[in-house]
């Protein structure tokens, strides 16, 4: 069976500091799909990035870097110099990399709240 | 990646009626999943649509509470059926295609009163 852990419920920070959402996943399948989505208080959910499980590369894209430590079965997004539009609900999410129509697994989400 | 429009984006409904939620996606897709998510919880997988046959339901969720359709590789339909408040949630159409992400709808934002 596959689980994502998101151990922090919500988070708090003040403008422009730096804030680290925890995603700990557990899965027996040797290669799989690691996400992260973001769900602002609008409702839709928008992809952030994906990451391979044999690419254990971390991301940057502008404010956010991704690290992925597969030894510890970690996914950690990082939002540098955090702004009130970062303000949302974020999901870490898991899937079989396996052929086909996998379901994807979904922690039970973080909710950042950046105050100004 | 493709875009999914949803409708309706929200709506407040009579306990004992029903709710039709649709999708439109952009391009083909051959797999679509339907999503409840309940306030400040996680997304459940309520099903999924394959074009031409029988949705596949999750434990826990029935296709005469949960009618899906799937005529075509480009639309969806989700019937919420019954409506108690128990079903106030926001329901959530995601596509998978050739790209390996799940996009999302808009989501429909259902309370029932």
């Amino acid at each position: 069976a596959q689980k994502v852990t998101q151990a922090q419920t919500e988070i708090s920070v003040v403008e422009k500091e730096d804030v680290t959402l925890d995603c700990v996943y557990e899965t027996r399948d040797t290669t799989y799909y690691l996400f992260w989505y973001k769900q602002p208080p609008s409702g839709e959910l928008v992809f952030l990035i994906r990451r391979n499980s044999f690419d254990e590369q971390n991301e940057i894209s502008g404010r956010y870097s991704w690290n992925f430590q597969k030894s510890t079965s970690s996914f950690n997004f990082t939002i540098t110099a955090s702004q009130v539009v970062d303000s949302a609900v974020y999901f870490c999410a898991l899937r079989r990399y396996s052929g086909g129509y996998q379901k994807v697994t979904f922690g039970t989400g973080t909710k950042l709240q950046v105050i100004p | 990646s493709a875009v999914i429009s949803q409708k309706p984006s929200r709506d407040i409904c009579q306990r004992g009626t029903s709710l039709t939620i649709q999708c439109q996606v952009d391009s083909q897709v051959t797999m679509m999943f339907w999503y409840r998510q309940q306030p400040g919880q996680s997304l459940t997988l309520i099903a999924t649509a394959n074009q031409g046959s029988e949705a596949t339901y999750e434990s826990g969720f029935v296709i005469d509470k949960f009618p899906i359709s799937r005529p075509n590789l480009t639309f969806s339909t989700l019937t919420v059926s019954n409506l108690s408040p128990e079903d106030s949630s926001i329901y959530l159409c995601s596509g998978q295609g050739t790209m390996t992400e799940a996009f999302f709808g808009q989501g429909t934002r259902l309370t029932v009163v």
